[in-house]
């Protein structure tokens, strides 16, 4: 498998219902990113994690940082319709401490709101 | 205002005709990557440059050339397009660090189909 799997690799919900979708990940890292798409649209990055933060909150977005388990999660409160979309975990491949410029996303998840 | 652009945005081609997709910032970017994006494949990096005349390949380089003359500007280049490289391509730029990666900004992508 490769860095940065996200899961599940789809998910539908209802309007109003918090999204949860995971990221793990092989290697060490300096930070973690997640990005989302709308359908066949360039990429939108949400928020970004440090490897030394375990937790950020952006609007209705969370993110959590597990270094020990290299996994990341990412929810979304009171979904909305227009969330619909794609969500990708991103992360840099590090050695030492040091980006060498090598970015490795997931395959995504699908998120689906219903209104 | 900030923004990636890509040209063109559609491109239908055949086998073994070069062609070039042009990527520019304007956000004085160090960093600039190019990637494709295929179905359950999520995005895999071709190239990327952490600055002017500095490039290093990505996943998926193979039948793809790359350029960095100005800081603004990260053409991708195929030689000679076979099918398989039928894709949905986005290029992304960001401020570079050795030590810390930050937040991609992405072009709008270009959809090329090789027949």
């Amino acid at each position: 498998s490769q860095q940065g799997e996200e899961d599940p690799q789809a998910l539908s919900i209802q309007e109003g219902e918090n999204a949860t979708m995971n990221c793990s990940y092989k290697t060490s890292i300096n930070n973690l990113q997640w990005y989302r798409q709308n359908s066949g649209r360039g990429l939108v990055h949400l928020i970004l994690i440090r490897s030394n933060e375990r937790e950020k909150h952006s609007g209705r977005l969370r993110v959590t940082l597990d270094t020990s388990k290299k996994s990341s999660s990412l929810l979304i409160t009171a979904s909305r319709a227009a969330d619909t979309a794609s969500y990708f975990c991103a992360t840099p491949l590090t050695t030492g401490g040091t980006s060498y410029g090598k970015l490795t996303f997931g395959q995504g998840t699908i998120l689906t709101v219903h209104p | 205002e900030a923004q990636v652009t890509q040209n063109p945005r559609y491109l239908i081609t055949v086998t073994g005709k070069k062609l070039t997709v042009t990527c520019s910032q304007n956000m004085n970017h160090e960093y600039m990557s190019w990637y494709r994006q295929d179905p359950g494949l999520g995005l895999r990096q071709i190239y990327y440059s952490m600055n002017v005349e500095v490039t290093d390949k990505g996943d998926v380089p193979e039948g793809y050339k790359v350029s960095r003359k100005e800081k603004r500007n990260f053409p991708l280049i195929l030689e000679s397009p076979s099918p398989n490289q039928t894709s949905l391509y986005f290029c992304a730029s960001s401020f570079g660090g050795r030590h810390l990666f930050y937040e991609q900004y992405f072009g709008p992508g270009t959809r090329l189909t090789v027949t």
